[in-house]
Parts: structure tokens; C-alpha cells; sequence
């Protein structure tokens, strides 16, 4: 166990919808990254958040959004939903200095849009 | 931009045997970190290993290390005694310095442990 978990382990959502994705990191955690995992694929790096504010995003629009909170917790939000967001989302969670930081998985939430 | 590839999408060994999974990345940076993830079939990934570039050192633990060559932008790992846990999803991941936890990963590698 890595000490990060993730709501909900399954969700099913429909084209056009809205969906949040949760993330309860380690306590002490400050930095908290999400990932998009497609089928038969690697992590993708959605973005990052460092102390509640954004510091870093991949290749990803907008519709996809994040907070981060004071209680370690965060969540990923992705609106307008399209078939291909289909996917298992990964959050992780880091105390982040200068150098090496080890990153702690959830173990994600298979999101399906039909 | 950097890229991590992953040319073995399944492997297979021998419960007690070794075996050596393969990754190669592009990057024009001098200094980056690699790391080799394990994802069960629990799905939670878990790190295995991780390397500095500035070091010449291979790292190494316990039953698992690295053969890390620079110039040719190699990191492949090497499981000795290879165990019924050791059956998951690998993947080799890539992060640049100082960029916090953007990591770019390979494709991934299913080893099979038979017994």
C-alpha cells in the first residue's frame, strides 16, 4: 500500500458529461500529479499541482481541470466528456524538493464513457 | 521532447531465473532521472528502482538492477531469481530535473513468471 487512495474505483459516464475524479495523498504531501492510463498504454502526465496551484501540464485542453486542497486531497475534473477519455486515471503523490522525490500511486479510477 | 520506448510488450521467465527488460529514451538534457515502475494486477504502481543520470554507479536493489548506458540512452533492468510476485505490468519512466513529478513513461513490459 502506498498511503494514496482514489474515489471512485469504477465510474461509467456518458458523452457530453461532467466527471470528478478524487485523490486523498499522504499527509505531508505537497505535490500532486494525474495521469491518464488508456488501455494497453503508459501513464500520461495531465498535470501537476504544487501547494494548490498548477506547476506543470502535458497535452491535455482545458476541459481537463484540477484543485488541490489544504487536507491533501485533490481532484481532477474533465468536462464535455469524450469516448476517448475513457481510462484508468492515476494520481500521485510526492513531498517535492529539490532533486529526487519519490511518487506514490493511488490506484486509480477506471473511468468508461459511452 | 522526450520520449521512452519499450520494445518488449510481453516477456516471460522462469520462476528462479533472470531476465532483463529493455528501455531506451530520448532526451537532450545532460541531467534527468529514470526510474522502472511495477503495476500489479491490483493496478497500484509501486516504484522498483530508480537511477540519477549523474551517476556512473548502476543502482541496485536487492534482486533488481540496472544497466545504465548514457551515451546510448539505455536503461534496461535485470530481475535475478525471478519470483511468482515479480508477474506485473513494467514500466521504465523518464523525468527531468527539478520538474517536479512530470514523468514520461514507456509503453510497459508484461512479464510472466512461469512456474
Amino acid at each position: 500500500e502506498t498511503g494514496v487512495t482514489q474515489s471512485p474505483t469504477h465510474l461509467i459516464k456518458t458523452r457530453g458529461q461532467q466527471v470528478t475524479l478524487r485523490c486523498s495523498s499522504q499527509s505531508g504531501h505537497n505535490t500532486v500529479s494525474w495521469y491518464q492510463q488508456a488501455l494497453g498504454q503508459g501513464p500520461q502526465f495531465i498535470f501537476q499541482y504544487y501547494r494548490e496551484e498548477e506547476n506543470g501540464r502535458g497535452n491535455f485542453p482545458p476541459r481537463f481541470s484540477g484543485l488541490q486542497f489544504p487536507n491533501y486531497s485533490s481532484e481532477l475534473n474533465v468536462n464535455a466528456l469524450e469516448l476517448d477519455d475513457s481510462a484508468l486515471y492515476l494520481c500521485a503523490s510526492s513531498f517535492w524538493v529539490a532533486g529526487v522525490n519519490e511518487q506514490f500511486f493511488g490506484p486509480g479510477t477506471r473511468l468508461t464513457v459511452l | 521532447a522526450q520520449t521512452v520506448t519499450q520494445s518488449q510488450p510481453e516477456m516471460s521467465v522462469q520462476e528462479a531465473e533472470t531476465v532483463t527488460l529493455s528501455c531506451t529514451y530520448d532526451t537532450s538534457e545532460s541531467d534527468y532521472y529514470l526510474f522502472w515502475y511495477k503495476q500489479p494486477p491490483s493496478r497500484q504502481m509501486i516504484l522498483v528502482i530508480r537511477q540519477e543520470a549523474y551517476k556512473q554507479q548502476n543502482a541496485t536493489e536487492n534482486r533488481f538492477s540496472v544497466n545504465f548506458q548514457k551515451a546510448a540512452k539505455s536503461f534496461s533492468l535485470k530481475i535475478s531469481d525471478s519470483q511468482l510476485g515479480d508477474a506485473a505490468m513494467y514500466f521504465c519512466a523518464y523525468r527531468r530535473t527539478n520538474t517536479g513529478n512530470q514523468f514520461y513513461f514507456g509503453t510497459g513490459t508484461s512479464l510472466t513468471v512461469i512456474p
